[in-house]
């Protein structure tokens, strides 16, 4: 059973950059599925943010692709989301996914001075 | 890129079948077979319920069916249940990248 865990800062001030992890467990980084990242402000709906194949093709939303990178790491087997020159928008939960499938709880990420 | 439109909100007896839209243009919905549904309890993450139009992952109930027809896809709850109560997302394949629906609170009466 595939399973993953997001972790994250929890705050972060404005214009700083955002990281996130997501650790992968049940099957490996390198295996033929598309990772990704999608979030949820508070009371709204969800927002795709970006996916990435261990082929390294990457692919981002068009209204994100500017401050966002999304990167895989098979050492660790854990995919990775970082955003920069945040604002109050980007506050939200931010949960990753395997093959659009969601396996993990989300972490909630406040952007605040 | 905008948002597929979905209805606010819907609902149904227990027992009865609630049908949810999802519209969006020739860029994404109309294009693509690879649209999916989601549904969200609160303070939970979303569920797989429906993926590539029709089909369910493992688990799912067959009460849950999807379908599409040019730049509209369609999710039918089948046998409501309480559980069935829930905020219902439908995403799309818009090329390189994906795009959310507005979301539909389902309610059973």
């Amino acid at each position: 059973q595939v399973q993953l865990q997001e972790s994250g800062p929890g705050l972060v001030k404005p214009s700083g950059t955002l990281s996130l992890t997501c650790a992968v467990s049940g099957a490996s980084i390198s295996s033929d599925y598309w990772w990704s990242w999608v979030r949820q402000p508070p009371g709204q709906g969800l927002e795709w943010i970006a996916e990435t194949h261990h082929s390294g093709t990457t692919n981002y939303n068009p209204s994100l692709k500017s401050r966002v990178t999304i990167s895989v790491d098979k050492f660790k087997n854990q995919f990775s989301l970082n955003v920069n020159s945040v604002t109050a928008a980007d506050t939200a939960v931010y949960y990753c996914a395997i093959n659009g499938d969601f396996r993990g709880q989300g972490t909630l990420v406040t952007v605040s001075s | 890129q905008s948002a597929l439109t979905q209805p606010p909100s819907a609902s149904g007896s227990p027992g009865q079948s609630v049908t949810i839209s999802c519209t969006g243009t020739s860029s994404d919905l109309a294009g693509h077979n690879s649209v999916s549904w989601y549904q969200q309890h609160p303070g939970k993450a979303p569920k797989l319920m429906i993926f590539e139009v029709s089909k369910r992952p493992s688990g799912v109930p067959d009460r849950f069916s999807g379908s599409k027809s040019g730049n509209t896809a369609s999710l039918t709850v089948s046998g409501l249940q309480a559980e069935d109560e829930a905020d219902y997302y439908c995403c799309s394949s818009a090329g390189s990248h994906y795009v959310f629906g507005t979301g539909t609170k389902v309610t059973v009466l």
